[in-house]
């Protein structure tokens, strides 16, 4: 079984700080990872995934994360936030070979203060 | 294409009353799912199905809750009778499915139908 844990539940960062935001899950075989986003009132948008390849993957709105296989993380990061990145972001991760299901992690709210 | 579409968007209803959400998924994806979002929980798998088949139902609270495929293109999760703690979102979403390593890995969400047992 795979699950992911995202260690804040929530981060408060001044507008056009850096933010992390942490993520480590537990697998016993190959899996997919993602970052979604889901604003007030909406779904989950998809950030950003890793598959395969260089571990450092861009996505939309200047998010890229970083792919540590030694110690099971995948964080998120942004050099410089603004407001309209207030939302709530989900890890998740999904296994290679077979059940096709995302396992999510908990969530962290980002809340972005001018 | 139009993504994935749930209906309704938003479900008041009385505690025992039989509640019916809605999902399209994205024409010729062949894998869909049901989340359940709450504060308490966060998201939770209900069920799967690939190609039309239920893979995995572990996730279905009890006997109250029942999900179909009838076709590629329709799903219903059906909640009989609700109960106030049956309040949450609950999405849909739908991916191409399984295969050989694909970039088209992901799950497209819907909007969530906002459901409210009082």
């Amino acid at each position: 079984a795979q699950s992911v844990t995202q260690l804040d539940s929530q981060v408060p960062v001044f507008e056009e700080a850096p933010v992390e935001l942490r993520c480590n899950y537990s697998s016993s075989v190959s899996v997919y990872l993602f970052w979604y986003v889901q604003y007030p009132n909406q779904g989950l948008q998809l950030l950003l995934k890793y598959l395969s390849g260089s571990t450092l993957v861009k996505g939309i709105n200047g998010f890229e994360a970083e792919f540590n296989k030694s110690q099971t993380s995948f964080h998120l990061r942004k050099p410089s936030v603004h407001i309209s990145d207030t939302a709530e972001y989900f890890c998740a991760v999904r296994r290679i070979q077979g059940a096709q299901k995302l396992v999510f992690g908990q969530g962290t709210r980002l809340t972005i203060n001018p | 294409d139009a993504g994935v579409i749930q209906s309704p968007r938003h479900e008041v209803t009385e505690m025992g009353q039989e509640v019916t959400l809605r999902c399209k998924p994205i024409s010729g994806h062949n894998s869909l799912f049901w989340y359940r979002q709450t504060m308490m929980r966060g998201l939770e798998l209900l069920i799967y199905f690939n190609n039309n088949v239920p893979i995995d139902d572990s996730g279905m609270p009890e006997d109250r809750f029942s999900a179909k495929m009838p076709n590629a293109s329709f799903s219903t999760l059906k909640i009989q009778p609700s109960e106030p703690r049956d309040s949450a979102v609950y999405f849909c979403a739908s991916s191409p499915g399984q295969g050989v390593q694909s970039m088209n890995t992901e799950a497209f969400f819907g909007q969530g139908t906002r459901l409210t047992v009082v």
